[in-house]
C-alpha cells in the first residue's frame, strides 16, 4: 500500500514539446505530493509539490496536475529545453504523523529534450 | 547556507573492508535521512532520524549497516564489512519539520571492489 508507481521510464522530447509524467499511488491516506529533479552526479532536489485540495498547481513552465478520485498526479513540462533533461522523480507523503511521515518515491523517468 | 554536506564524495574501497559515510544535515533541521540510489533498485531510504533519534530503519539491508547521529549536526552510516553489491550512491537528506521540503545532500559514490 506504500507504493508509488511511475512512467514513463524514459521520455524524449523535442525542444518546445510537452513533457508528460506520471505516477499512480495507492495509499489514499498519502497527502502530499512532490516532484524532484535529478542532474547527473547531483542529488534529487524539489522542484514543486501539492497536496491534494487542489487540482492543479503550477509554477512557471512545470505544472502537477492531480485527480484524487483516480489516485493519480502528473507532471506537465511545457515547452521542455535541453536543460530540463534530468531524471525526475515523484513521491507521496502521509504529512500528519508527526515524527513518522516519510517519502515514497516513484521509480524515476529519464528525460531526455532534443534540439 | 551551505545545503546539507556529505563526505566523502567518492570512496574505493576493497571488499570486506570497512567504509563510513559522513553527512551534516543543514542547521536547524530536525529530521535526518539515508538513501541508496542504483540503477537497479532506483532510490531507497534507508533510515531516518527524527531529533538525533532512528525513527524507522526497516530499509537497512543487512546487520553489516548501522546508521548514527551522536547530535544535530552530524550522522554517519557505517558498512562493516562491505561488499561488491554495495557499490551505489549514498545520500543523505535533512528537513526542517516532519512535513516541510527534504534536501538532499551531493551525495557519495561508493565503489566496492
Amino acid at each position: 500500500q506504500q507504493q508509488v508507481k511511475q512512467s514513463p521510464q524514459s521520455l524524449i522530447v523535442q525542444k518546445g514539446g510537452i513533457s508528460i509524467i506520471n505516477c499512480a499511488y495507492e495509499n489514499t491516506a498519502f497527502d502530499y505530493f512532490p516532484w524532484y529533479q535529478q542532474f547527473p552526479g547531483k542529488g534529487p532536489a524539489l522542484l514543486i509539490a501539492i497536496r491534494p485540495d487542489v487540482s492543479e498547481k503550477k509554477e512557471g513552465r512545470f505544472t502537477i496536475s492531480f485527480n484524487k478520485s483516480a489516485k493519480q498526479f502528473s507532471l506537465h513540462i511545457m515547452d521542455s529545453q535541453p536543460g530540463d533533461s534530468a531524471t525526475y522523480f515523484c513521491a507521496a507523503m502521509r504529512g500528519n504523523t508527526g515524527t513518522a511521515s516519510k517519502l515514497t518515491f516513484g521509480t524515476g523517468t529519464r528525460l531526455q529534450v532534443t534540439l | 547556507d551551505a545545503g546539507v554536506i556529505q563526505s566523502p564524495r567518492h570512496e574505493v574501497t576493497e571488499m570486506g573492508q570497512e567504509v563510513t559515510l559522513r553527512c551534516k544535515p543543514i542547521s536547524g533541521h530536525n529530521s535526518l535521512f539515508w538513501y541508496r540510489q542504483t540503477m537497479m533498485r532506483g532510490l531507497e531510504l534507508l533510515i531516518y532520524f527524527n531529533n538525533n533519534v532512528p525513527i524507522d530503519d526497516s530499509g537497512m539491508p543487512e546487520d553489516r549497516f548501522s546508521a548514527k547521529m551522536p547530535n544535530a549536526s552530524f550522522s554517519t552510516l557505517k558498512i562493516q564489512p562491505s561488499e561488491p553489491r554495495d557499490s551505489a550512491v549514498y545520500f543523505c537528506a535533512s528537513r526542517l519539520t516532519s512535513v516541510g521540503e527534504q534536501y538532499f545532500g551531493p551525495g557519495t559514490r561508493l565503489t566496492v571492489t
